[in-house]
């Protein structure tokens, strides 16, 4: 089974712009999760869709928004980009079989904001 | 809120030495997770505990979950170079759907 994919995985962008970065889950996970991750708050929860829709939602601003497709892929957009974006973007997919709690990630995307 | 102290932060050791990380909590958990990551790439799933008291074995990897759910820890025997990168822990917990809790991370270099 294909693992979780994301692309793209690097993206240099300017303060002001906006930018939108893509996941596929592993075949057959309905739930997608998404993590900011940097040095000096680790990794932190921005919000899960299963289903097409969002059920849980971290602390982060309106500006990170999401949304999830009908075959499960999922999106995420930051708007009006600050320097302290600057992160790696993880998402996370999981299943039903197993423990439906155990999240699988993927490579990230590596964001630098000048 | 719920929060995962892990511990230590930082850990550099020798080839062949044993270690053990922490991870605790004031929170119960109903499942946890440990991962590795290594730099530039996202965290790779070593093994999920779901049971109070289960210990799980994954060569020379030994996970244990506590009797109350609130903690757990990873004990590396005759660690390798190979074992070098950051490992995590992440609760999960009941309704909060598709979010883990992460610990601060243990930075872990074995040298040869």
């Amino acid at each position: 089974k294909a693992g979780v994919t994301q692309t793209p995985r690097y993206l240099i962008k300017t303060r002001g712009q906006q930018v939108t970065l893509s996941c596929s889950p592993i075949s057959g996970h309905r739930s997608v999760s998404w993590y900011q991750q940097t040095p000096g708050q680790g990794l932190q929860f921005l919000f899960e869709y299963f289903s097409e829709t969002q059920r849980n939602k971290g602390n982060f601003p309106g500006r990170f928004s999401g949304r999830q497709f009908s075959n499960s892929r999922s999106e995420m957009n930051v708007s009006t980009l600050e320097l302290g974006d600057s992160a790696l973007y993880l998402c996370a997919s999981s299943g039903t079989s197993g423990s439906r709690e155990t999240q699988y990630f993927g490579p990230g995307t590596r964001l630098l904001v000048l | 809120t719920q929060l995962l102290e892990q511990s230590p932060q930082f850990l550099s050791i020798q080839e062949g030495e044993n270690l053990t990380v922490y991870c605790n909590s004031s929170s119960v958990f109903s499942s946890l997770q440990w991962y590795r990551q290594e730099p530039g790439e996202g965290p790779v799933l070593l093994v999920t505990v779901v049971t109070g008291g289960e210990v799980k074995k994954l060569k020379r990897l030994t996970f244990q979950f506590g009797d109350a759910r609130k903690d757990s820890s990873l004990h590396i025997t005759a660690a390798q170079p190979g074992d070098t990168g950051l490992y995590l822990c992440a609760g999960a917990g009941g309704t909060s759907y598709g979010k883990l809790t992460f610990g601060q991370g243990t930075i872990l270099t074995v040298h040869p």
